[in-house]
């Protein structure tokens, strides 16, 4: 089972100021990497998929950037609407796994 | 609009059984793959299972295998859980998850949820 580790487990950023989460998986999973957005009292929504494609609808200032083990989700100018707590998670091997999770914090 | 609306979440004794259902809309339900996905009170995401558009292919996660049974029946756009030998460990919100398996599996929309609570 491929592991997914999340960094940091929260992140206060303040209104229009840069956000860096970090995912690492224990073995290459390429680019075969997703990131999820979960809104309090809110199911997951997709963010990314390819490790830096944004999904439908997804605001521009979400990116994502990696491959191989090592990922990073950016949320640049960040807006209150994304407090949230953001999740990876590979799909290059079965069973499908996700990270711990990464909450941001509005300061 | 595609929607996914999960049913059958209750309070269940360990040892027993229950089954969930998953009403799915807006999309051509026998075209693709879906997922159960669930979470834990104030936990992360854990992947239960999947099965393809022809449930020709079916996965299981290593803790629900033996016990839960995935299946769907495409005409009446649902997708089923059947969950047996529950126990603590399997009380969570179960998601419902359209699945796009083409360059995937990820999952890109999202029901609402079917909370089950094991206790005695």
């Amino acid at each position: 089972e491929i592991v997914m580790t999340q960094s940091p487990a929260t992140l206060s950023v303040s209104p229009g100021e840069r956000a860096t989460l970090s995912c690492r998986a224990s073995q290459t999973v390429s680019s075969k990497l997703a990131w999820y957005q979960q809104k309090p009292g809110q199911s997951p929504a997709l963010l990314i998929y390819g490790a830096s494609i944004r999904a439908n609808g997804v605001p521009a200032r979400f990116s994502g950037r990696g491959s191989g083990t090592e990922f990073t989700l950016t949320i640049t100018s960040l807006q209150s609407e994304d407090s949230a707590v953001y999740y990876c998670q590979q799909y290059d091997n079965w069973p499908l796994t996700f990270g711990g999770g990464t909450k941001v914090e509005i300061k | 609009e595609v929607q996914l609306v999960e049913s059958g979440g209750t309070l269940v004794k360990p040892g027993g059984s229950l089954s969930l259902t998953c009403a799915a809309s807006g999309f051509k339900f026998g075209d693709y793959m879906v997922s159960w996905v669930r979470q834990a009170p104030g936990k992360g995401l854990e992947w239960v299972a999947s099965l393809t558009s022809s449930s020709r292919f079916i996965y299981y996660s290593d803790s629900v295998k033996g016990r839960f049974t995935v299946s769907r029946d495409n005409a009446r756009n649902s997708l089923f859980l059947q969950m047996t030998s529950v126990r603590g460990d399997d009380t969570a919100l179960y998601f419902c998850a359209r699945t796009y398996y083409g360059s995937g599996p990820y999952f890109d929309r999202w029901g609402q949820g079917a909370l089950v609570t094991v206790s005695s």
